[in-house]
C-alpha cells in the first residue's frame, strides 16, 4: 500500500462545477495534511493546510480531513479554466517533517 | 504569503562544469530547507532536507559529493551540481518549512546540460 494515494484520474468537469479530489494515507500517526496545486511546468504552489478534523474553507477552495478513516479530501466550487493543473496531496512524515505526495490528480475545467 | 525565491531560474552549462542554484526564504525563517528534483511528467523527487549549520540528509541513490549542499543561514540554502552531465539535466525546486511544517515552494531552476 502506497503511504499517499490518490485518485488517479485524469479527472474533467464542466466550468462552474464542483471539483472532488481525495486522498489517503497510511500513517495513523500522520498529523499535518496539505493540498497543493502545480501547473504544467512550474513549482507545486500551497492552497490548503489542515490539521483537524473537519472542513477548513479558504475561498472557492474546502478541504476536509477525517482523521478516522485517513481520509483526506479537497473540493472545489465554481472551477474555473485556470483550476486546470495537477493537485498533489502530500503529508508529513518523520522526525526530519519531511512531505509524502501522492502521485497526483491532473484536474481539467471544461469551459 | 510565505516567499521562496530562487536563484537562476534557468541555467545552461557545458558538460562537466558546475552549477549553484540559491534558494532564499524571503519573509520568514525556514525551520529546514529541502531540494526535490522533478523530470518531464513524474513526480517530485526529495533529493535532500537540509537545516542551517548541519550536514545535509541526502536521500538514498542521491550522490552528495555530486550535489553539494550547503544551508549557511535560517533563510539562504545551496544546491551545487558539481561536474553536471546532460543526465542531470531537469528541473530543480527547493522548499522551505516554518513551525507548522508547511513548505513553501521557490519557483524552480530548470538546468540544461549540454
Amino acid at each position: 500500500q502506497k503511504e499517499v494515494e490518490q485518485n488517479s484520474g485524469p479527472l474533467s468537469v464542466p466550468e462552474g462545477a464542483i471539483a472532488s479530489l481525495n486522498c489517503t494515507y497510511s500513517d495513523r500517526g500522520s498529523q499535518s495534511f496539505f493540498w497543493y496545486r502545480q501547473y504544467s511546468g512550474k513549482s507545486p504552489e500551497l492552497i490548503m493546510s489542515i490539521y483537524s478534523n473537519g472542513d477548513k474553507e479558504d475561498g472557492r477552495f474546502t478541504a476536509q480531513l477525517n482523521k478516522a478513516s485517513q481520509y483526506v479530501s479537497l473540493l472545489i466550487r465554481d472551477s474555473q479554466p485556470s483550476d486546470s493543473a495537477t493537485y498533489l496531496c502530500a503529508v508529513v512524515r518523520g522526525s526530519a517533517r519531511q512531505l509524502t505526495f501522492g502521485s497526483g490528480t491532473q484536474l481539467t475545467v471544461l469551459p | 504569503g510565505a516567499v521562496v525565491s530562487q536563484h537562476p531560474s534557468w541555467v545552461i552549462c557545458k558538460s562537466g562544469t558546475s552549477v549553484k542554484i540559491e534558494c532564499r526564504s524571503l519573509d520568514f525563517q525556514a525551520t529546514t530547507m529541502f531540494w526535490y528534483r522533478q523530470f518531464p511528467k513524474q513526480s517530485l523527487m526529495l533529493m535532500a532536507t537540509s537545516n542551517e549549520g548541519s550536514k545535509a540528509t541526502y536521500e538514498q541513490g542521491v550522490e552528495k559529493d555530486k550535489f553539494l549542499i550547503n544551508h549557511a543561514s535560517l533563510t539562504l540554502s545551496t544546491l551545487t551540481v558539481t561536474s553536471a552531465h546532460p543526465e542531470d539535466s531537469s528541473f530543480y525546486i527547493c522548499s522551505a518549512s516554518d513551525e507548522t511544517d508547511t513548505q513553501y515552494f521557490g519557483p524552480g531552476t530548470r538546468l540544461t546540460v549540454l
